[in-house]
């Protein structure tokens, strides 16, 4: 049973250019969540994609956009990266319902790196 | 629920109990986890508490939470050199959205 999967694994990007990353929910689940975790913090919350819509959005500016397709899969979209942005991109699946929503499966990350 | 907060250490002997705390704010939280994660992967979890529970027991990991003080703690039993790792508190109230703390690294001295 496939676990959450995420690419690219490393990625180096520039001031002010765009950058998509990818994540595969894990077998059977339907709902997935992207966090940034910058160097020695915990992560924060971007936003959850549900039945191909953002269902929920933490306290990100609008360049951080996404996108989840029909197989539930996902996409997280950052324009004009800025310095900042450097950071761990998780991304976690989860099962919609009343419990399995609490049960969140985390993948093992993408390493953005802004010059 | 955005206030989690940890200590940012932890250094143990192998064999000893190892007890990480965490300290939460939102009163409202439904659920609240412990998740591990070693250096360069991602995040594990390890377990979680329902609200309307004290305790919660699971092989070698004891979860307390105290409602009134707000406060979750992760008792580790037998800790092992493979423990260690960081462990970060998390909280929710809709499953949706989860805020974290900040971590806390555990050191598990052979």
């Amino acid at each position: 049973d496939a676990g959450v999967t995420q690419s690219p694994t490393h990625l180096i990007k520039t001031r002010g250019q765009q950058v998509t990353l990818r994540c595969s929910p894990k077998s059977g689940h339907d709902t997935v969540s992207w966090y940034q975790q910058a160097l020695g913090q915990g992560p924060q919350f971007i936003f959850q994609y549900y039945e191909e819509e953002e269902r929920q959005r933490g306290n990100f500016p609008d360049r951080f956009s996404g996108h989840q397709f029909p197989n539930y899969s996902s996409e997280l979209n950052v324009n004009a990266l800025l310095l900042g942005d450097s950071a761990l991109y998780l991304c976690a699946s989860s099962l919609a319902g009343i419990r399995q929503a609490y049960e969140q499966f985390f993948g093992p990350g993408t390493r953005l790196t802004v010059l | 629920g955005e206030d989690v907060e940890q200590s940012l250490f932890l250094s143990v002997r192998e064999g000893d109990s190892s007890v990480i705390n965490c300290t939460y704010t939102d009163s409202s939280s439904t659920y609240l986890y412990w998740y591990k994660q070693e250096p360069g992967a991602g995040l594990q979890l390890l377990t979680y508490i329902f609200s309307n529970m004290d305790m919660k027991q699971d092989q070698r990991l004891t979860v307390l939470l105290n409602k009134k003080d707000k406060h979750l703690s992760l008792r580790i039993a037998d800790t092992q050199t493979g423990d260690s790792a960081i462990y970060f508190c998390a909280e929710s109230i809709t499953g949706n959205q989860f805020y974290f703390g900040t971590g806390t690294s555990l050191t598990v001295i052979p």
